[in-house]
């Protein structure tokens, strides 16, 4: 997963605690997307980057908020945890000309 | 709206057998087609890119072929082995949007030696 780089790895909250999952992208490119992995449900996005300073929500947005000041970082927040956001997060950028998408490695978080 | 399904959902088979994994799309009008492979517990890795004009896509014993007309792509894997072993997904975008993937759930595959 060259790239596309994810921290941290793992984290474990309590509901109510807030935190930010960060994305960096070595590759210079425009698209950046923040998606959720759960059982039985597939992936889903939850916000996307075309560019640097824009978002858009996906499917999933509600509880978190997501900062793009930087072309290389796109942040992942969580204001108030809760335990239906237990999950792995996954970011990706997306790259033309046949090349399509790549995925970090994933942020494992669990929210007791 | 566009909705995609893989068959199997579980797959087991000896070393060496040349397998096929299939994934369905409802909604034709798609920008591209993209197969990822996924470890337990990690991230995943992008193994073949169709575009839309495209028919098909190799790389090493994995092939990729896309129908529209009919909704499906299949990901054929030659002689596999147990290091094939791991999740396959497969993923689309739609036309004119290719901000946005549509999953699959995916085909566990068990390569046993």
């Amino acid at each position: 997963n060259a790239g596309v780089t994810q921290t941290p790895k793992f984290q474990v909250l309590k509901t109510g605690q807030s935190m930010t999952l960060q994305c960096a992208q070595d590759m210079n490119h425009n698209s950046m997307y923040w998606y959720r992995q759960d059982p039985g449900m597939g992936l889903r996005l939850i916000y996307y980057s075309a560019s640097e300073g824009t978002t858009d929500k996906g499917e999933v947005p509600n509880g978190y908020n997501v900062s793009r000041l930087k072309k290389q970082n796109f942040l992942l927040g969580l204001e108030s945890a809760a335990p239906s956001q237990t999950s792995v997060y996954f970011c990706a950028i997306f790259r033309d000309r046949g090349i399509g998408y790549t995925f970090g490695s994933g942020t494992r978080l669990t929210v007791v | 709206k566009q909705e995609v399904t893989q068959i199997p959902a579980a797959l087991s088979v000896p070393e060496g057998e040349n397998l096929v994994l299939n994934c369905s799309f409802t909604d034709s009008a798609i920008y591209n087609l993209q197969w990822f492979r996924q470890d337990p517990g990690k991230g995943l890795t992008s193994l073949l890119l169709i575009q839309s004009s495209q028919r098909e896509q190799t790389s090493g014993r994995l092939n990729a072929s896309l129908d529209k007309s009919s909704g499906r792509s299949t990901l054929y894997i030659a002689a596999s082995q147990p290091g094939d072993s791991a999740t396959y997904l497969c993923a689309v975008s739609r036309a004119g949007n290719n901000r946005k993937l549509i999953w699959g759930l995916g085909t566990s595959l068990a390569v046993n030696p």
